[in-house]
């Protein structure tokens, strides 16, 4: 089957950096994504990763290593607007998106 | 700009009734998506389309049906609602099917089936 994995819940401080993992197993890879969605808001793209290594977008990066089908996404100075869940995404040798359950991300001041 | 509007933004639904759950973008996408997000879970695809006039089954296709009648236009329908159905829908749209790219979603629709 298909999966997905990332953490359910990370905790991080104001001003620090945190990195929030991703890993997989499905059927091909077309592309690795990486989507923010705020409690009770809508998801929106973060990044996009297709090639092997580091897709850096302001305070946001993110990593992807296919071999070992591992991703990450990593956020620096951290800011409490960052407190949000992070969805990761493969999509399959078919085109379809395979979702993971997202990681709620809380930031303490 | 709006995007992507969906309607109604809430409903409390008895079961057995039906409901139809709206979605308009106006970024001329060619491709649009019916997604459902229960705790726990990631999202879950329903049916998409991928140009006006085609329609294809999801991941969870059961209880629910759609229509692509032009390109703006994606309404999802639940023909008789059960509880399980109690979740939050979210559209979603992209420029162009088969590859995803990029997905814009709308504000979601919180649907509680009692």
């Amino acid at each position: 089957g298909q999966n997905i994995d990332q953490p359910t819940e990370m905790t991080a401080t104001e001003g620090a950096i945190v990195q929030i993992n991703c890993t997989y197993q499905t059927s091909g890879f077309n592309g690795l994504f990486w989507y923010q969605q705020h409690a009770g808001e809508a998801p929106t793209f973060l990044s996009y990763n297709v090639l092997d290594g580091l897709e850096e977008k302001g305070r946001f990066s993110s990593f992807l290593s296919r071999s070992k089908g591992y991703s990450y996404l990593l956020l620096k100075e951290l800011q409490m607007k960052d407190s949000a869940s992070y969805l990761c995404a493969v999509e399959d040798s078919n085109y379809q998106l395979i979702w993971g359950a997202g990681t709620k991300l809380i930031i303490k001041p | 700009i709006a995007g992507i509007t969906q309607a109604p933004t809430s409903q409390i639904l008895a079961a057995g009734r039906r409901m139809t759950l709206r979605c308009t973008q106006d970024m001329r996408h060619n491709a649009m998506y019916w997604y459902r997000q229960d705790l726990g879970l990631g999202l879950r695809l329903i049916h998409y389309s991928n140009t006006a006039g085609t329609t294809g089954k999801g991941e969870v296709p059961d209880g629910y049906s759609v229509s692509r009648a032009n390109t703006d236009d994606f309404p999802l329908t639940l023909a008789s609602a059960v509880p399980s159905q109690t979740s939050v829908y979210f559209c979603a749209s992209s420029v162009s099917g088969g590859v995803t790219g990029e997905l814009f979603f709308g504000e979601g629709s919180r649907l509680t089936v009692l």
